[in-house]
């Protein structure tokens, strides 16, 4: 596609369910991330996929949190026993092959509003 | 470890008034570092990076390694600047992008 799509835009559970939440980056694009967006806390980053190397999951907040990303695609975003302080806006972006200084530009999507009652 | 600062959450200036959105990093190595924007309604998207030098919309940000700086400015703001502006550091041309928590600007006419 002709940029990074998010699916569903809009999510609401009830405290305590599975939520998974799915990113198709731009096609060929080595990279993939993953960033929670909130009120107060901006951009907090998640995780970061590249290639075929170990993903960086630094970010993740707590076990809770998990992500996988299929045949270097399509990647989801899976948060177990979802709580109320995880209602946040969840952005996926990817990124093309960057070996030059200042490449690392990345293409955003649009987002998942997760609402957790 | 690697950290950007963006000091104010908010930004509230007149229209043709001068702007500057602060943003301060963290990192021991050669930082890349970028200005990315998100409109109203819209996605977040890069406005420019430190390596290009450019100009865009206006805007403008010199990397200051001395004092650890990439604040982001503007002489003349517009109301269409309004928007959510956030900073963000990269280690090298790859790896991870660490954003600020971003400042709300708000262009007053």
């Amino acid at each position: 596609g002709a940029g990074v799509s998010q699916s569903p835009s809009n999510k609401v559970t009830e405290k305590g369910k599975d939520v998974e939440l799915r990113c198709d980056p731009i096609s060929g694009h080595t990279a993939l991330y993953w960033y929670r967006q909130s009120l107060g806390q901006g951009l907090e980053f998640l995780i970061y996929f590249q290639g075929n190397s170990a993903p960086d999951k630094s970010g993740l907040p707590s076990d809770r949190f998990s992500a996988e990303r299929t045949g270097g695609s399509v990647s989801t975003l899976t948060i177990q026993r979802t709580q109320q302080e995880d209602s946040a806006v969840y952005l996926c972006a990817s990124r093309g092959r960057a070996i030059l200084p200042g490449a690392n530009v990345l293409t955003f999507g649009a987002g998942s509003r997760l609402t957790v009652l | 470890a690697q950290r950007v600062t963006q000091p104010e959450k908010l930004l509230s200036v007149f229209k043709g008034a001068p702007v500057e959105l602060k943003c301060n990093y963290s990192y021991s190595g050669s930082p890349e570092l970028f200005w990315y924007v998100q409109y109203s309604r819209q996605r977040l998207q890069l406005l420019l990076r430190h390596i290009s030098r450019e100009s865009i919309k206006g805007f403008t940000a010199d990397l200051n390694k001395g004092e650890t700086s990439f604040h982001l400015k503007k002489p003349f703001a517009q109301e269409e600047d309004s928007a959510m502006y956030y900073c963000a550091l990269s280690k090298g041309s790859q790896g991870n992008l660490i954003f600020g928590k971003g400042t709300k600007l708000s262009v007053k006419p």
